[in-house]
């Protein structure tokens, strides 16, 4: 089975622009997961979705950020406008809902924001 | 809202020697989780343990819910070993708090 794929790897922005990042989770997963990594933070949570309803937004993260489910194996998240201080590793997680709840990560999306 | 410590923040060791981390939880949780990560590469679970004891290898986790912490025993440990260890709680709505990680290096 495929595991999480994420794309792309590595995505480079201007400030200001608007990037798109991509996620397809395990499939037959129905919650997923977006997360930022960075070293000073760790990882934090953006947003959570059960079979496509946002269950959590992410509080901080509201204002520029907006993570989509647009079917049950597809979702993205956009950053507009990007900013210097979100340069971080994104990851994306799933995890079938009837548990258990094990959660599994996808490889990432470097994003430097110059 | 729920807070993991995690300890040691990092550990060096020789190769072969035994390690031991640690992850206190300040408040009950439904479940934890222990992934590796590499620098630069994707988190990995190690585990997914409720409670109790489990094993893989020569990694061993212990989970108390009710002291609220968990351990990750790492025996006869190889170069290969070397990364980040985070662990994570799942203290309700299958959501994960996540620990700073300890950083091992096992030297040769």
């Amino acid at each position: 089975d495929a595991g999480v794929t994420q794309t792309p790897r590595h995505e480079v922005a201007e400030k200001g622009q608007t990037i798109i990042l991509k996620c397809e989770p395990v499939s037959g997963h129905n919650d997923l997961f977006w997360y930022r990594q960075t070293k000073i933070q760790g990882l934090e949570l953006l947003s959570y979705f059960r079979s496509k309803s946002l269950m959590e937004d992410g509080g901080a993260f509201k204002d520029r950020f907006k993570a989509e489910m647009l079917n049950s194996s597809f979702s993205t998240l956009k950053i507009q406008p990007t900013e210097p201080k979100d340069s971080a590793v994104y990851l994306c997680a799933s995890s079938f809902p009837g548990g258990p709840y094990e959660q599994y990560f996808g490889p990432g999306t470097r994003l430097t924001v110059l | 809202g729920q807070q993991v410590q995690q300890s040691p923040a990092s550990l060096v060791l020789q190769e072969g020697e035994n390690a031991e981390l640690q992850c206190n939880f300040s408040t009950s949780l439904n479940s934890m989780q222990w992934f590796y990560q590499r620098p630069g590469g994707s988190l990995v679970s190690l585990f997914y343990n409720p409670s109790g004891t489990k094993h893989s290898g020569r990694l061993t986790s212990t989970t108390v819910i009710k002291e609220r912490r968990s351990s990750l025993h790492i025996s006869s440990s190889q170069t290969t070993d070397s990364g980040t260890y985070l662990c994570a709680s799942d203290s309700g709505y299958n959501k994960l708090t996540f620990g700073k990680g300890t950083v091992l290096l096992v030297s040769p």
